[in-house]
């Protein structure tokens, strides 16, 4: 079975430039999330999708952050300006969806963005 | 708001030694736990899981404690092995697809 696809695996840029950051989750898997995990810190979320509908999006900077999830499958997430302190590993994951106890997260392998 | 602590950031182990890692929470509408193994440069993969309706889970080596009335939960692994050094990280759920992470431990077990 394929696992969470995500690219690039790096990325380096200037602050204020713009960066995509792009995910293909588990075929089938209704429910796409993007978090952010800062060098020594637990992963934070920033958008839960519920097949192309926002669940929540609570924690994104909406003033520099976007995301979207065309036709419920794969996903982008957009930063600009980037800043400094954007600099992390994305992380983007994937589950069944189907509310109920027991579920579980399957994550990618990652996009570390170093901003300069 | 962190509602899901780690306290310690590093452990360190002999191999063949117990290793217990700690967990604590805030929120009273959790009712799932999982815990997940991360090695540098790779995402998180996912290593047992506990419901509120039980206080123990066991997966080879693997064993998940949950203590609701302290809002506590630990994982054991015994034996030990230099492969089990990864970061581990606790995660909470209420009853859905909502995941809150705590901040990782870092495990060393030494050969």
């Amino acid at each position: 079975e394929a696992g969470v696809a995500q690219s690039p695996r790096y990325k380096i840029i200037e602050k204020r430039q713009s960066v995509a950051f792009w995910c293909n989750p588990i075929s089938g898997h209704a429910t796409l999330y993007w978090y952010q995990q800062i060098l020594g810190q637990g992963p934070k979320l920033l958008i839960q999708f519920q097949n192309n509908g926002v669940v929540d999006d609570s924690q994104l900077p909406k003033d520099r952050f976007s995301a979207e999830r065309l036709k419920g499958v794969d996903s982008t997430l957009k930063i600009q300006p980037a800043k400094l302190e954007d600099s992390a590993v994305y992380l983007c994951a994937s589950s069944l969806g189907v509310g109920t106890t027991g579920e579980k997260l399957f994550f990618g392998s990652g996009t570390q963005l170093s901003v300069l | 708001d962190q509602q899901v602590k780690q306290n310690s950031p590093s452990l360190s182990v002999q191999e063949g030694r117990i290793s217990i890692l700690n967990c604590d929470y805030t929120n009273s509408m959790f009712d799932y736990f999982l815990w997940y193994k991360k090695y540098p440069a790779e995402g998180p993969t996912f290593l047992i899981s506990i419901s509120s309706i039980k206080d123990k889970n066991e997966d080879g080596r693997f064993t998940v404690f949950l203590n609701k009335s302290a809002k506590h939960l630990s994982l054991h692994i015994v034996p030990s092995q230099p492969g089990d050094s990864a970061v581990y990280f606790c995660a909470a759920s209420p009853t859905g697809n909502q995941f809150y992470f705590g901040t990782g431990t870092s495990l060393t077990v030494i050969p």
